[in-house]
């Protein structure tokens, strides 16, 4: 059983350009979230999906940033015009919708602005 | 969702158990506490998960006292893999963010 997939695992980006970072989540999860690690800190939530909803974004910054998972296909964190402060890892977790009290991470997108 | 303080760094050597406490004075009745495990250059590992009295798997063992407003995290017979950074976490069953915090450094030395 597949655990949490992400793509790519390293994206390199010049400043004003796009980025999009994938998440699958492992089979029969239809719950995922997104969460952003700068060097040296813990994780901090940006937004919680469903699938075709978006249940929780006060994490999301309110500009340049959207989030989708669509019915089909995987989840993805679109980041617009990209900036030199946006470099930093990101990670999609997945659950189950029974099991509300467990994520289960993937092994993240390291995303490089220069 | 209740904060947790735990230690910033430990340092342990191979072969000795190690205990790691966080505290979490105002856990709520439907939290649960959830300890991850994060490699560098990883996403954070699902360790162990309890709500009450003592849970124990393959890698790990979790004790949460009767008031629950604390919480040990026990690995046994640590190896030079087990260096790592480790995260406390309670939240309930609504499906919420996790909050992490800095989280517990833990060095293994030979």
């Amino acid at each position: 059983n597949a655990g949490v997939m992400q793509n790519p695992r390293h994206l390199v980006r010049r400043r004003g350009q796009e980025a999009r970072l994938r998440c699958s989540p492992m089979k029969g999860h239809s719950h995922v979230y997104w969460y952003r690690q700068l060097p040296e800190e813990g994780l901090k939530f940006m937004v919680y999906l469903q699938k075709e909803n978006i249940i929780d974004e006060s994490g999301m910054p309110k500009e340049r940033f959207s989030a989708e998972f669509p019915k089909e296909g995987p989840s993805i964190l679109r980041i617009q015009q990209v900036v030199r402060g946006d470099s930093a890892a990101y990670f999609c977790a997945s659950r189950h919708q029974q099991r509300q009290e467990t994520q289960y991470f993937g092994p993240g997108t390291r995303l490089l602005v220069l | 969702l209740a904060k947790t303080t735990q230690p910033i760094s430990m340092d342990s050597y191979e072969g000795q158990e190690v205990n790691i406490t966080c505290s979490h004075n105002n856990i709520a009745t439907n939290d649960y506490i959830t300890w991850y495990q994060q490699f560098p250059s990883q996403g954070p590992r699902f360790i162990i998960q309890g709500y009450k009295t003592k849970v124990t798997n393959e890698v790990a063992s979790l004790f949460i006292p009767a008031d629950r407003k604390s919480s040990t995290l026990s690995l046994p017979r640590v190896s030079l893999s087990d260096t790592a950074v480790y995260y406390c976490l309670v939240g309930d069953q609504a499906g919420t963010a996790l909050i992490f915090g800095k989280g517990t450094t833990l060095s293994v030395s030979s």
